[in-house]
């Protein structure tokens, strides 16, 4: 069975200081996906970036880093510059091969709130 | 290009009766996944269809089902509604083996049972 921690439930952050979202993982499967969406109060999930476990370099996208640690098995998404529009819901998931395809489980999620 | 469309966005319903959601997937994309979403559990898988067959299914009551038609469109379905079924249900749709860029997710229907 695959599990998702999100110890954090809530987080406030500056506008345009950095911040860090932590989670932890637990698989058997040595193939697996790792994401990072985020939840805004319309309710849409919006991708935001994406570590598959055989990547060697932590992924970037933009404004968002993944910091991958395999033998850790944490992949913390950081905000650089946070933004006003950043404060959302934020779900770690994790995706491995079951019954043919891909089913990510998710994180209880971590509720971030930027300040101006 | 048009994202996953959900309809409707909200809905109350009584608790006994029976309420179909719907989900069109982003044009191409084979596989779509239902989440029921609430406060205390957090996102919970439903269940997975791909070209019209149920191929992953998450531990929920066989008063939760779903179908998926040959242009993809999947329909999910709740059979005597209880208090408890109100929850925010998203759907989600992917390429078969395209992980890298996860899930796109509709906004979501909103379910509320009285």
């Amino acid at each position: 069975a695959q599990k998702i921690t999100q110890t954090q439930p809530g987080m406030f952050v500056q506008e345009k200081e950095a911040v860090t979202l932590d989670c932890t993982y637990d698989t058997s499967d040595p193939s697996y996906g790792l994401f990072w969406y985020k939840q805004p109060s319309s309710g849409e999930m919006i991708f935001l970036i994406y570590q598959g476990s055989y990547d060697q370099q932590n992924a970037t996208e933009g404004r968002y880093s993944l910091n991958f640690q395999k033998a850790r098995k944490s992949a913390n998404l950081v905000i650089s510059a946070s933004q006003l529009g950043d404060s959302a819901m934020y779900f770690c998931a994790m995706s491995s091969k079951a019954g043919g395809s891909y089913i990510p489980t998710f994180g209880r999620g971590t509720s971030l709130i930027v300040h101006p | 290009k048009a994202g996953v469309t959900q309809t409707p966005r909200y809905l109350i319903k009584t608790r006994g009766q029976q309420v179909t959601l719907s989900c069109s997937p982003i044009s191409g994309h084979r596989s779509v996944s239902w989440y029921q979403q609430t406060p205390g559990q957090g996102l919970q898988f439903l269940f997975e269809y791909f070209s019209e067959t149920q191929r992953n299914k998450g531990n929920f009551p066989g008063r939760f089902s779903g179908r998926q038609f040959s242009n993809s469109r999947s329909e999910m379905n709740v059979s005597t509604l209880e208090l408890g079924d109100s929850a925010l249900y998203l759907c989600a749709s992917s390429l078969e083996g395209q992980t890298n860029y996860g899930y796109t997710f509709g906004s979501g229907t909103r379910l509320t049972v009285v």
